[in-house]
Order: structure tokens, then C-alpha cells, then sequence
């Protein structure tokens, strides 16, 4: 069964910190690899993953993906309080769900 | 606002009642996913439709959740005879297909049983 795997659960870091978030995944014929934000409402789009070894950057935020290894990581420098949220990775395969992970919540402290 | 757009955005209801939520997807996407989420949990899948067919339905749904979307625009998720268990946020999402495209959420229904 097709299952996304997210580490740590829960991470507090100090803000200025450098955090990653991992994802790992089996998904039969892997299409895509999606990070989402979400902050006590609903999850708003990060990034899509879908080629190996190419990085997707937004200001602070980062990611790759490692097909080959079934994983990807997210990368957040120079943490700021506002960076506290659940980040959830999820993974499209060939049966066209998305499959969400349990989500790595991130608290950020001044 | 031409995101996805869920009604209501609060329910109350109590144990036993019939709940109806209704899903307005971004209007050019032709895939719509039902997810249900719990305190501490990432989004469970429950079902999603390309246009008005229903491709996929949670081997964990029970009988008393059905899904439609009769003109392949709007859904809507009916359940049925609610316990308190079904308490939960309620997510719908659009794409406009599953291949490298981004799916985007609305806000979500947040159900409560009493």
C-alpha cells in the first residue's frame, strides 16, 4: 500500500536556526512529491517535486528530491517565528490520490 | 477569490443527524479530492472524482459517507447518521490533473459532533 513517511513529528528550534524536514515515500509509479504549509486552517502549496537533484527555492525555503532513494527534504534557513506551522509532504502515484505523510510540526521560538 | 471554496466553514450537529458539506473547486480543474483531518494527523484521503466520476473511495470509508459531483464542478460529502468519532476537518482539494500538476486546498469544513 502506498504510504509517505515524515520525519521528525515535531521539531522546536530557536529562531535563526536551520532546520530539515524529511519525507520519505513508496507510492507505486511515482508522479510527484508536493510540500504544503499549514497553519491551524488549511494546508497552502510549498512546492512540486518531480525530477531528482533539481532544487526548488522560495526565499528561505528549499527542497529536493532523491527518486532514486524514495525521499525528499525540505530546508528552512534563518528560521523566524513565523516559519511555526505543520509541514506536510505528499506524494502522487499512479492510482491519481495524493497521499498525505502525518506532518513534521515545526515551532519556531523567539 | 477564485480558489476553492468550501460551505459552511463551521457544523454542529448532534449525534445521529444527517451533515451535507459542499466543495466549489478552482473552476478549470477537473480533479477534486475529498481528505478528513484530526488533531496531531496529516490529511486522510476519503475519495476524489475526475470530472463527475468517482475513481477512488477509502477502503476505510464507512457506509455513511457518499460523495457526487453531478456536473463535474461542485461535490458535495453527505454523512450520514454522525457519531462523535466523524468530529474532524473536513478538506477539499482541486487539480487539474494528477500529473505534475500542483493540487490546492480550500478552507475546510470543521465538523462537530455532540
Amino acid at each position: 500500500e502506498d504510504k509517505v513517511v515524515q520525519s521528525p513529528l515535531s521539531l522546536v528550534v530557536h529562531e535563526g536556526d536551520t532546520v530539515t524536514l524529511n519525507c520519505s515515500y513508496e507510492v507505486t509509479n511515482f508522479r510527484s512529491l508536493l510540500w504544503y504549509k499549514q497553519e491551524k486552517k488549511a494546508p497552502t502549496f510549498l512546492f512540486m517535486l518531480t525530477s531528482s537533484g533539481i532544487e526548488k527555492k522560495s526565499g528561505r525555503l528549499s527542497s529536493i528530491l532523491d527518486k532514486k532513494e524514495l525521499f525528499s527534504i525540505l530546508n528552512i534557513t534563518a528560521t523566524q517565528t513565523g516559519d511555526s506551522a505543520v509541514y506536510l509532504c505528499a506524494v502522487f502515484g499512479n492510482t491519481g490520490k495524493l497521499i498525505f505523510g502525518q506532518g513534521t510540526t515545526l515551532q519556531v521560538k523567539p | 477569490d477564485t480558489g476553492v471554496s468550501q460551505d459552511p466553514r463551521h457544523k454542529i450537529t448532534k449525534r445521529g443527524q444527517n451533515v451535507t458539506f459542499r466543495c466549489d473547486p478552482i473552476s478549470e480543474h477537473n480533479r477534486l479530492y475529498w481528505y478528513r483531518q484530526t488533531l496531531g494527523q496529516g490529511p486522510e484521503f476519503l475519495t476524489y472524482f475526475q470530472n463527475e466520476a468517482q475513481l477512488e473511495k477509502s477502503r476505510l470509508l464507512s457506509d455513511r459517507f457518499s460523495a457526487e459531483r453531478p456536473k463535474g464542478s461542485f461535490s458535495t460529502l453527505e454523512i450520514q447518521r454522525t457519531e462523535q468519532g466523524d468530529s474532524a476537518m473536513y478538506l477539499c482539494a482541486s487539480s487539474r490533473d494528477f500529473s505534475n500538476t500542483e493540487a490546492f486546498f480550500g478552507q475546510g469544513t470543521r465538523l462537530t459532533v455532540v
